[in-house]
């Protein structure tokens, strides 16, 4: 089953901050956030196993709430660059390097 | 070292038809997965191969299959192309160690399949 993003989009001006959330129906072994261009292929951004645990590098970082079977991705001070396509990917528990990827989320970054 | 290449970068096809494309992943890398991305349905999951070994396979009818050489190289079929097959196929490398998707994945460009 895709896991479900929300928001669909969202455009910031530069230096705000946003949440991107992706949820399961399924328990989840691991998330897995990626950042597409238009035209790009899609750049890994972090992967969260379960066990709860927050990552983050620069000023984006991500959580992870296996209970609630959802992760979170989080920018703070919005850039210009930070604009594309945010994809979470999940693996199920006990699915075996099988992923599934949600629709995205559009965020643009306006000045 | 090189990124994932993926040949051709662009393929117009007619209804029927069959293609086949290639990705060769990053150097050392011995898994490659392969997904199909449309504006409707997002990235979906094709399949996945390990040395030479399909190790998951995703809900495609079997139109759609795959193989992987000694070198990691993989390829992937359609046969008897429809209109909806038209997407951007994406391939993947990891090192294929890790438990499932444990470990970093890393996109190709990509190759952009029209179905007239």
């Amino acid at each position: 089953q895709q896991p479900v993003q929300s928001p669909q989009a969202v455009i910031l001006r530069e230096g705000e901050d946003a949440v991107i959330n992706c949820s399961s129906s399924k328990a989840l072994y691991s998330v897995h956030w990626y950042r597409q261009k238009h035209g790009e292929a899609p750049i890994f951004l972090m992967i969260l196993l379960k066990g709860g645990e927050q990552k983050g590098h620069d000023k984006i970082s991500a959580s992870f709430n296996e209970k609630k079977q959802q992760s979170s991705l989080y920018l703070t001070a919005s850039q210009l660059s930070y604009s594309g396509t945010y994809f979470c990917g999940t693996e199920v528990s006990g699915g075996y390097q099988k992923v599934t990827f949600g629709t995205g989320t559009k965020l643009q970054v306006i000045p | 070292k090189a990124g994932v290449t993926q040949t051709p970068r662009y393929l117009i096809k007619t209804r029927g038809q069959q293609v086949t494309l290639s990705c060769s992943p990053i150097s050392g890398h011995r898994s490659v997965s392969w997904y199909q991305q449309t504006p409707g349905q997002g990235l979906q999951f094709l399949f996945e191969y390990f040395s030479e070994t399909q190790r998951n396979k995703g809900n495609f009818p079997g139109r759609f299959s795959g193989r992987q050489f000694s070198n990691s190289r993989s390829e992937m079929n359609v046969s008897t192309l429809e209109l909806g097959d038209s997407a951007l196929y994406l391939c993947a490398s990891g090192p294929g160690q890790g438990r499932g998707f444990f470990e970093t994945q890393y996109f190709g460009p990509g190759t952009r399949l029209l179905v007239l």
